[in-house]
């Protein structure tokens, strides 16, 4: 049963702390997508990688976060320093041509 | 950019009913439009899709219908059951590009 894999599922941090947040997309999906859901905002787009390479990562402040695919089995969101604000649900995404399918997320609060 | 609009945000029916949910779009080169179902906690998931080259699309219970014409398309549920209860998302895009995503329609199944 192929799925996207995220963890943790859940962190608490203290404000000002960094937070890494881990994807493991569906083999042989050659996209991958990080989004933010708020109840304000709703789902936003942070970045997405295509063979790896960033392709967008307009959605994304830049002074704090960062986004990287070291390989093809592994997506990173990186926030540093994390703010009370960055508190939300983060999913990742993968993708074949069209389709994509999200993990479960990834709960931070920043406190 | 894509903007996906979606109506309504909330919405309950009976148990046996239908449930219908619309989105408009923006972009006249979007061909394809998946739609979410999101369950507390959890991770939205694919319960359909349609491509522009269709106008209509069934599985099941659900169907999807698209008006390329007016830039429309919907989210048919019929016989809603009370495990239909979720957000429901729609989104907007051109293949291979990000997802742009409505900004949900959360549905009650009242038995």
């Amino acid at each position: 049963d192929a799925r996207v894999t995220q963890t943790p599922r859940h962190k608490v941090t203290e404000m000002g702390q960094e937070v890494t947040m881990r994807c493991q997309p569906i083999l042989g999906h050659n996209t991958v997508f990080w989004y933010r859901q708020t109840m304000m905002q709703g789902l936003e787009l942070l970045a997405y990688f295509r063979n790896r390479a960033p392709l967008d990562d307009s959605g994304m402040p830049k002074d704090r976060f960062s986004a990287e695919m070291p390989d093809a089995t592994l997506a990173t969101l990186k926030i540093q320093p994390s703010e009370p604000r960055d508190s939300a649900v983060y999913f990742c995404a993968s993708g074949g041509h069209t389709e994509a399918f999200f993990g479960q997320g990834t709960r931070l609060t920043v406190v | 950019g894509e903007n996906v609009e979606q109506h309504p945000s909330t919405l309950s029916v009976q148990e046996g009913d239908s449930a219908v949910i619309k989105c408009t779009y923006s972009d006249s080169a979007s061909n394809y439009f998946p739609w979410y179902k999101q369950e507390l906690g959890k991770g939205p998931q694919l319960i359909i899709d349609i491509r522009s080259n269709v106008g209509e699309k069934k599985d099941q219970r659900i169907a999807v219908t698209l008006n390329k014409t007016a830039k429309h398309f919907s989210l048919h549920i019929t016989e809603t059951q009370p495990e239909d209860s979720a957000v429901y998302f729609c989104a907007g895009t051109v293949t291979g590009n990000q997802f742009y995503f409505g900004t949900g329609t959360s549905l009650t199944v009242i038995p």
